[in-house]
């Protein structure tokens, strides 16, 4: 079947402007997570959504950063005001929910959204 | 603060020798583990899960889990140039969170 996707591919912006990420997961997938990735960095957990649980938004860096998902469908990233820190590629990863036994957690990567800045 | 450690290299490993990638963890209560290989440029892909004590082999790649010592290890037999790539190891720990390693960065040498 189809895998995580995400749009757009490449978004270059001016600083200040707004920018919206959008995430398509795997189909029944539950879970779905965003990550930045700076440029020879690790990853870097920014939010988790659950179903229609309240998000875990514990990784956002600022609230300039926000995000939605509608029920266990898409989800779209939104960074308000954007700035030249905020440059990075930035991983939507869909999983079945949390729970103990095989193949759950087990996370699946979209191709990411490589965010410029200038 | 949950960690997963790993040595971030580069591991230099000729061709048809066999790498070996290790990584720890903090949390004893951890109950899932997960490798990742990341091409340059590319999103991390899940290469081998694991869940208990012991190896799991998947063609050239195996995985060893030791919770008694808190490590995990990936090794990759026969080694290609198509193996270099930074590996990520992933530790799923007791409150069902996903710790992320920082990865070790493996080149293979013709």
């Amino acid at each position: 079947g189809a895998g995580v996707s995400q749009s757009p591919s490449n978004k270059v912006t001016e600083k200040g402007k707004d920018v919206e990420l959008r995430c398509d997961p795997i189909s029944g997938h539950t879970a779905l997570y965003w990550y930045r990735q700076r440029l020879g960095q690790g990853l870097e957990f920014l939010i988790y959504f659950q179903g229609n649980s309240a998000p875990d938004k514990s990784g956002l860096p600022s609230d300039r950063f926000s995000a939605e998902r509608t029920g266990e469908s898409v989800s779209t990233l939104t960074i308000q005001r954007t700035q030249q820190e905020d440059s990075a590629v930035y991983l939507c990863a869909s999983s079945l929910p949390k729970a103990s036994g095989a193949s759950y957690n087990e996370q699946f990567f979209g191709p990411g959204t490589r965010l410029t800045v200038l | 603060q949950k960690e997963v450690e790993q040595n971030s290299g580069p591991l230099s490993v000729p061709e048809g020798a066999i790498a070996s990638l290790n990584c720890t963890y903090s949390d004893r209560g951890s109950q899932s583990f997960f490798w990742y290989r990341q091409y340059s440029g590319k999103s991390p892909e899940l290469i081998m899960s694991i869940y208990s004590n012991g190896d799991k082999e998947d063609g050239r790649f195996t995985a060893q889990l030791n919770k008694a010592s808190q490590y995990v290890s990936l090794l990759i037999r026969d080694s290609q140039p198509s193996d270099s790539a930074t590996y990520l190891c992933a530790v799923l720990d007791s409150n069902y969170q996903l710790i992320w390693g920082a990865g070790t960065k493996l080149i293979i040498k013709p």
